[in-house]
Parts: C-alpha cells; structure tokens; sequence
C-alpha cells in the first residue's frame, strides 16, 4: 500500500528556521517525483514544486523559487521541505504528494503538516 | 505561468442533482488535465486524471471531459459524500497551477 506520512504540526516563530518532512512507502520512493502543496487557512491548493528523489532534480514554482528548499533522502524514503527564516505569512498547511508516472497528476497525497508562524 | 479559472466558485445543489464544473485553462494544455475533490480538514483526492480517465476506487458518477482549454466535471446524481470542494489542475507545464476551487453545498 503506497503510503506518504508528514511530520507533525509546528509552531514557530518569525525569523526561525524549519524542516517538515514526508516519508514514503509501499512503492519505489526513487521513481517518482514527489510534490509540495501549500494550503493557507481558508484557501485554495497552491503548487510550489517538486523534487525526484532518484537524482535530486527539482522544480520550483516561481512563486516559491528561492523562499522554500525542496530536498530528498532518498536512503530513508524521505522527502523535505524547509525554511531558513520563516514569516507569518507562512502559516498553513502543507501537503506532499506522489505525482504518478507518467499523467503527472498527484495520486498519493500524505496527511499534511500545519505551520502556525506567531510571535 | 498557465492560469486556470473555474465556474462556478459555489454551487448550491440538492441531493440525486446533474452538477458540471468548468475549468478553463489561459493556453491550450492538450488533455493534461486532473481533478481533485477534497473535504474540510483531509487532503485532496484525485477523481480524474488525462482530462476523463477515473481514477481507481472513484465512482463512476464522476465524469471529465474537454481538451484544448475547456474542461469539465460532472458529477450525474449528486450524493450526501460528494459535498465537497473540486480542483482542476493543469499537467502540461511547469509550474503545474491549480484552479481555484468550486465549493459544492448542500441547498
């Protein structure tokens, strides 16, 4: 059974860095790429890239290329998404996802992980 | 970027009711086009993908169609579990944009 688990939810503050996680199982974590989906309170499904763990080639939406790193472990099946100063406007919830082979469309989504940024 | 526009943003429909959402791409994307439905609190599940191929375990009530820059979902007999809201996604080229969602209510 294909399989994304996310870390859990954080709370942090303005200026701090952070590392969420998704761990994949029940497939080749090597052979597909794996995708991150911003979702602010409220809002809709926003794409800010993707990344496959095979050889580490990413993509960045330009909305999101240099305020996000998208990384992968590929030797624990674990995909990551961080910031180096986070802002309040960060707050939301974040969902990775299995994009498929070849339709590239998200078939396996993991759990998502919320991030509250609050002084 | 590729920009996607649903209509309806919200839909007020009964249950057994026709319901079709139109997603309208800003260049043409083939049919590299999916849905997805997601409810409050859970992440989103993909229904369609190549525009009107049914993903696995979906009901068949859900149908997609269209190419070029005009797509639809329908959904035939709406029913209690598909109160929801649905998002297209373009497939064709980086960054792969979403649609900005159409909320399904119950009237």
């Amino acid at each position: 059974e294909v399989q994304l688990v996310q870390s859990g939810a954080e709370v942090k503050k303005p200026g701090e860095s952070l590392k969420i996680s998704c761990k994949g199982s029940g497939y080749s974590f090597t052979s597909y790429w794996i995708g991150w989906v911003r979702q602010m309170p409220g809002k809709g499904l926003e794409w800010m890239g993707i990344i496959y763990p095979g050889d580490s080639d990413t993509r960045y939406s330009p909305s999101f290329q240099g305020q996000v790193t998208i990384s992968a472990d590929k030797s624990i099946s674990t995909a990551y998404l961080q910031w180096s100063s986070l802002k309040a406007s960060d707050t939301a919830m974040y969902y990775c996802a299995r994009q498929s082979g070849l339709q590239k469309d998200f078939d396996y989504w993991g759990q998502g992980t919320l991030v509250t940024v609050s002084s | 970027d590729i920009q996607l526009t649903q209509s309806p943003s919200f839909l007020s429909a009964s249950v057994g009711d026709r319901v079709t959402i139109t997603c309208r791409a800003s260049q043409g994307i083939s049919s590299y086009l999916a849905w997805y439905q997601q409810k409050p609190g859970k992440a989103p599940k993909l229904l369609i993908y190549a525009a009107s191929t049914l993903q696995s375990g979906v009901p068949s009530r859900f149908s997609g169609s269209g190419s070029g820059t005009e797509f639809t979902l329908t959904i035939s007999s709406l029913q209690p579990e598909d109160f929801a809201t649905y998002y297209c996604q373009q497939l064709n080229s980086y960054p792969f944009t979403f649609g900005p969602g159409t909320k399904v209510d119950i009237k």
